[in-house]
């Protein structure tokens, strides 16, 4: 069974402040991803990584920083974070013999205040 | 661009009745591959379906679709919706090209007794 995890499940940051969001995954899979989802909004892409030490930006990259220092490992960084940044955001995997099916991570909830 | 539309943001109906959830996409690639996702209330969202086969009806837990290349579609289908079908469905397309999903904006599909 595919296994993505991410850390934290939930979070509450001030605006302005630094936050990081981090994804485990143990597929042994190439590609990474971040999404976010807003009611109404649907997911959207933020970015994405082929291969460790890669990123590539998505459709919605402003105020998103990403991190890909190994295989397994894929962060998403809000430097500064806003209002606007307040969303459930999900971490999903693919690659191998499933191609193109992605597998994704329970979700972070972040609030910020 | 590359892209998916689901018409109806919201589809109530009552439990027994067909379900149909209609998607279409855009793309200049001969050999899209066309999913299917389902995403349950506080959860992430799963694979419910996939076809790359042209004219080709494919099923999983009751849900079927066929993709038809000629009209550009992949609608989902179920011939007698439960309760336990309420659910966000997003139809998504993927190129074959570097494992980059474009999902549509969802269907949120509400079925009452």
């Amino acid at each position: 069974e595919a296994a993505v995890t991410q850390s934290p499940r939930s979070k509450v940051a001030v605006t302005g402040g630094k936050v990081t969001l981090s994804c485990h995954q143990t597929n042994n899979h190439d590609y990474m991803y971040w999404y976010r989802q807003d009611t109404g909004h649907g997911l959207r892409l933020i970015h994405y990584s082929y291969v460790a030490d890669s990123t590539e930006k998505g459709d919605i990259p402003d105020g998103y920083k990403a991190s890909r220092p190994s295989q397994e490992n894929f962060s998403l960084i809000l430097e500064l974070a806003s209002l606007s940044q307040t969303a459930v955001y999900f971490c999903a995997s693919s690659g191998g013999e499933n191609y193109a099916e992605q597998f994704f991570g329970p979700g972070t909830r972040l609030t910020v205040l | 661009g590359d892209s998916v539309t689901q018409t109806e943001g919201l589809v109530t109906l009552t439990e027994g009745l067909p379900v149909m959830l209609n998607c279409t996409y855009q793309t200049i690639y001969s050999n899209p591959f066309l999913f299917w996702y389902v995403q349950h209330l506080n959860e992430s969202p799963r694979l419910l379906l996939k076809s790359f086969t042209d004219n080709k009806r494919t099923e999983h837990q009751g849900f079927h679709a066929t993709l038809h290349k000629s009209s550009s579609s992949f609608h989902l289908q179920k011939s007698s919706a439960q309760l336990s079908d309420s659910a966000l469905y997003y139809c998504a397309l993927s190129l074959n090209s570097n494992n980059r999903i474009f999902f549509g904006d969802g269907t949120q599909l509400v079925v009452k007794p």
